[in-house]
């Protein structure tokens, strides 16, 4: 089955670089995305990276791939206090349907 | 506008209530979507609308019963519900019923507690 494992917590100060990791497990995922979600909101998307692509920059945010080992990472540049949220990143494969990642809770330290 | 809205924001009911929640998007979109967020986990998909038609019903119990009047709008109606469904309710929509390569827009979500 599918599965999406992200690790619970990072810490970082403000001004450093953040990087949240990602695997997966479903090799026929087509897409796959980046969500952040501040407390008490819905979920917005960030970024979304396309299989046969190894990167993806989007001003402060760097998406990686590395389709072989099944593994995305999103790094944030420059990391401020209002990118405290919890990232979660999601992927879509054979199923049509989002399949979540158990989400990473960044906290930036002023 | 890429805005997907969702009423009431917190909604607070009885087990032998009956309420409903509601979502609106006015991006043209054709699928819309209703998933459960507990405390730290992450969305639950529920139910997929596509062209107004219902097509993915992950095995919800009948009393939560979705309604999509048309392309615009979905109604999630809650009735005879338990304290264990007290979650953040979350409204989607994309283009179409297509999940790879289509961008899904969420609301900001209800907040439902059953007392």
């Amino acid at each position: 089955g599918e599965d999406v494992e992200q690790s619970l917590f990072l810490s970082v100060r403000e001004g450093d670089s953040s990087v949240i990791n990602c695997t997966y497990t479903d090799s026929s995922s087509t897409y796959l995305y980046w969500y952040k979600q501040e407390p008490g909101a819905g979920l917005q998307l960030l970024t979304y990276i396309f299989s046969n692509m190894d990167m993806k920059q989007d001003q402060r945010l760097t998406v990686l791939l590395n389709k072989k080992d099944k593994h995305l990472s999103l790094r944030i540049a420059d990391t401020q206090t209002g990118d405290s949220a919890i990232y979660f990143c999601a992927e879509s494969g054979a199923t049509n349907k989002l399949i979540f990642g158990t989400g990473t809770l960044l906290a930036v330290q002023p | 506008d890429t805005e997907v809205t969702q009423t009431p924001k917190h909604l607070v009911m009885g087990m032998t209530n009956k309420k409903s929640l509601k979502c609106e998007q006015h991006m043209g979109h054709r699928a819309m979507y209703w998933y459960k967020q507990k405390a730290k986990k992450p969305p639950e998909l529920m139910f997929v609308y596509s062209y107004e038609k219902l097509s993915i019903n992950e095995s919800v119990p009948s009393r939560f019963s979705p309604e999509c009047p048309n392309s615009s709008l979905l109604n999630l109606h809650l009735h005879a519900l338990q304290p264990e469904d007290s979650a953040l309710y979350l409204c989607a929509s994309s283009q179409d019923g297509r999940v790879a390569g289509n961008t899904i827009y969420f609301g900001e979500g209800s907040w439902l507690t059953v007392v």
